[in-house]
């Protein structure tokens, strides 16, 4: 069945560092693949998505890549902020149908 | 902004209770959506629905069902809850076209 994976259930760092969340999935569709972003005690809230192939996409400073040669869609960041501290997931909707796959998520803590 | 708010926010039931969770969407989406997050496990689907009258297993389906009784309403119903249903519970919202989600603020369930 299709999966998503995300390597790092925790990620600590400095204020104004960069940051890359790793995120894999596995389909045998064509994927839609989004990343979410929940804040403390909120819902979760939709903060990137994409279909295409090798084409970057931003959205508030985060950006990222779908890579169907590799199964990837890591998140990046250039200059973390403390208001970026929260959990990110990972998701895939294979071929774009109206199930969501969900990553188990990785927490990011920004320190001052 | 789409607009999904849930009923109760928590709630602490007994071990063989009935328990039934409600969601409301003034967004006018067809599909609608039930997921548990644990940590560690992320978002889990649980039963969705594509209108009015339709209700679908998720992942994780045994010991919940789901009611949809018109487009704005979908309920999770746990008939003998167990405390491995303990959990923070959302519903969400979306459609065909735009392939986003939008959740409720959650519901924290304890079953003692």
């Amino acid at each position: 069945g299709d999966s998503v994976t995300q390597t790092e259930g925790l990620v600590t760092l400095t204020k104004g560092l960069p940051v890359m969340l790793n995120c894999t999935y596995q389909t045998t569709y064509s994927p839609f693949l989004f990343w979410y972003v929940q804040h403390l005690n909120e819902a979760p809230k939709l903060l990137l998505k994409s279909s295409t192939d090798n084409k970057r996409t931003e959205h508030q400073g985060f950006y990222a890549t779908l890579h169907k040669s590799s199964s990837s869609f890591h998140l990046q960041k250039s200059s973390v902020q403390l208001s970026d501290s929260a959990l990110y997931f990972c998701a895939l909707s294979p071929d774009g149908n109206e199930k969501i796959t969900f990553g188990a998520g990785t927490k990011l803590t920004i320190k001052p | 902004e789409a607009a999904v708010t849930q009923s109760p926010r928590n709630k602490v039931a007994v071990t063989g209770g009935k328990v039934t969770l409600s969601c409301n969407q003034t967004n006018n989406h067809n599909n609608m959506y039930w997921y548990r997050q644990d940590t560690g496990h992320g978002l889990r689907l649980i039963h969705y629905s594509y209108g009015a009258g339709s209700t679908e297993k998720g992942d994780i389906p045994d010991g919940y069902k789901a009611s949809r009784p018109s487009q704005e309403n979908f309920s999770l119903i746990l008939e003998l809850a167990t405390p491995s249903q303990t959990s923070v519970y959302f519903c969400a919202s979306g459609d065909w076209d735009s392939y986003e989600q939008y959740f409720g603020p959650g519901t924290r369930l304890t079953v003692l």
